[in-house]
């Protein structure tokens, strides 16, 4: 099974700061690597999927690249509505699996 | 739209079982499977397997094996997860989604359903 880990868990930045997310792969699965904002209490929200497809509504400051091992999500200008802990998923095949989650604050 | 809407939250003790469901609305039910996503408290997200809906073919996760069944009702467009012999490290919120074909992952998500296990 694809292990996923992210980096960092949490992070604090300032409003209109950039922000980068890395979700790294225990082995090469192409792209379909997606990524899921949850804000406190509410139900994840699908936001890039196949590494770089950006979900119909999503704002276009939410970007995502990568592939193999290696990708990232990248909030080019953070806003106080985007704190919320940001999760990858492999949606290669079964078993999916969830990185452990990157948390974002506003500094 | 597109809707699945969860059972309400459950308490329950040690060794009880517990069935949460699941309705779908605003498609066709039968066309996407549906996944089963738990969220302890304060943790992250671990998908626990997922149910094709024109055969009834469940796949469990690792972890999710044994206590955990996946079963539906067509007939009422519902999903259920059934889990036994509860334990205190059930206790969590437990997500229903909508899996895409084209995408092949969770998009539409139920509004979750909190089991809590305590004696």
């Amino acid at each position: 099974d694809i292990q996923l880990t992210q980096s960092p868990s949490s992070l604090s930045a300032s409003v209109g700061d950039r922000v980068t997310i890395t979700c790294r792969a225990s082995q090469a699965f192409s792209n379909y690597l997606a990524w899921y904002q949850q804000k406190p209490g509410k139900v994840p929200q699908l936001l890039i999927y196949s590494a770089s497809t950006l979900q119909s509504g999503v704002p276009s400051r939410f970007s995502g690249s990568g592939s193999w091992t290696e990708f990232t999500l990248t909030i080019s200008s953070l806003q106080p509505e985007d704190v919320a802990t940001y999760y990858c998923l492999n949606h290669n095949s079964a078993p999916l699996t969830f990185g452990p989650g990157t948390k974002v604050e506003i500094k | 739209q597109v809707q699945l809407v969860q059972s309400g939250s459950e308490l329950k003790m040690p060794g009880a079982s517990v069935k949460v469901s699941c309705e779908a609305s605003g498609y066709s039910f039968t066309t996407y499977a549906v996944n089963w996503v738990r969220q302890a408290p304060g943790q992250g997200l671990e998908w626990m397997g997922w149910i094709t809906t024109n055969t009834e073919k469940p796949t469990y996760a690792q972890g999710f094996t044994g206590r955990f069944v996946f079963s539906l009702d067509t007939s009422v467009n519902t999903a259920y997860l059934q889990i036994s012999s509860l334990k205190p490290e059930d206790t969590a919120i437990y997500y229903c989604a909508k899996h895409s074909r084209d995408l092949g992952l969770p998009d539409y998500w139920g509004q979750g359903t909190l089991v809590t296990v305590s004696s």
